[in-house]
């Protein structure tokens, strides 16, 4: 089992929609949560961190995290063809290292 | 400050042949982390620094590639004898761990080294 899973997509949505991105880690002494957006040949980019359960909202952006079932999401309202990208979750690996574990993405598609 | 620098951007190279690549971290930035991805993957953890200590290196990090940060600010990530297999993006990394407070810390990437071994 991987330690931080996600569909690898792509998933494709059309222009103004709700995307829905999903993840589910194994370590549940995890504690930080980030959701990076990776364009092709980019580096990834951090968009949203969420560390307690609940949701939290940035801009078109809301994260959303329970750690009972060890599922993080991240919301993208109205979305754009710009936001066609592969999103990244990351958890904190254990102990205090501050490294993340990253799953392999999903690929979102946004179509005009 | 203009965020994490890697280079080269680009690498070609012949199996066989040694490589090394260069990260300057964010200035106030004490950790510092190099990651590979291939594509269609995540980033994978190889190795982190806090200041110059390597505090942690990945079982699956092969003995052929080896890194420093001698003096706490860049790093180097050396890989000898490469082999095409270790053809990839390289990305570095770099954190502040602030106190006791490490959960808040975030990771911020630099424009990765891509490298090509023929």
């Amino acid at each position: 089992q991987k330690e931080v899973e996600q569909n690898s997509g792509p998933l494709s949505v059309p222009e103004g929609a709700i995307a829905s991105l999903n993840c589910t880690y194994s370590d549940r002494v995890s504690q930080s949560f980030f959701w990076y957006r990776q364009y092709s040949g980019k580096s990834p980019e951090l968009i949203m961190s969420i560390y307690s359960n609940g949701d939290k909202e940035d801009g078109r952006f809301t994260a959303q995290l329970n750690k009972a079932s060890q599922y993080v999401s991240l919301l993208i309202r109205d979305s754009q063809p710009s936001d066609s990208a592969t999103y990244l979750c990351a958890v904190s690996g254990s102990g205090n290292t501050g490294k993340l574990i990253f799953g392999q993405g999903t690929t979102l598609q946004v179509k005009p | 400050d203009t965020g994490v620098s890697q280079d080269p951007r680009h690498k070609i190279t012949k199996r066989g042949q040694n490589v090394t690549f260069r990260c300057d971290p964010i200035s106030e930035h004490n950790r510092l982390y190099w990651y590979r991805q291939t594509l269609g993957q995540g980033p994978e953890f190889l190795t982190y620094f806090q200041n110059e200590a390597q505090l942690e290196k990945s079982r699956l990090l092969s003995n052929r590639f080896s890194a420093e940060r001698p003096k706490g600010s860049f790093s180097t990530l050396e890989i000898q004898r490469t082999e095409q297999g270790d053809s990839a993006m390289y990305l570095c990394a770099s954190s502040r761990r602030g106190g006791a407070f490490t959960t808040n810390e975030k990771l911020f990437f630099g424009s990765g080294t891509q490298l090509s071994v023929l």
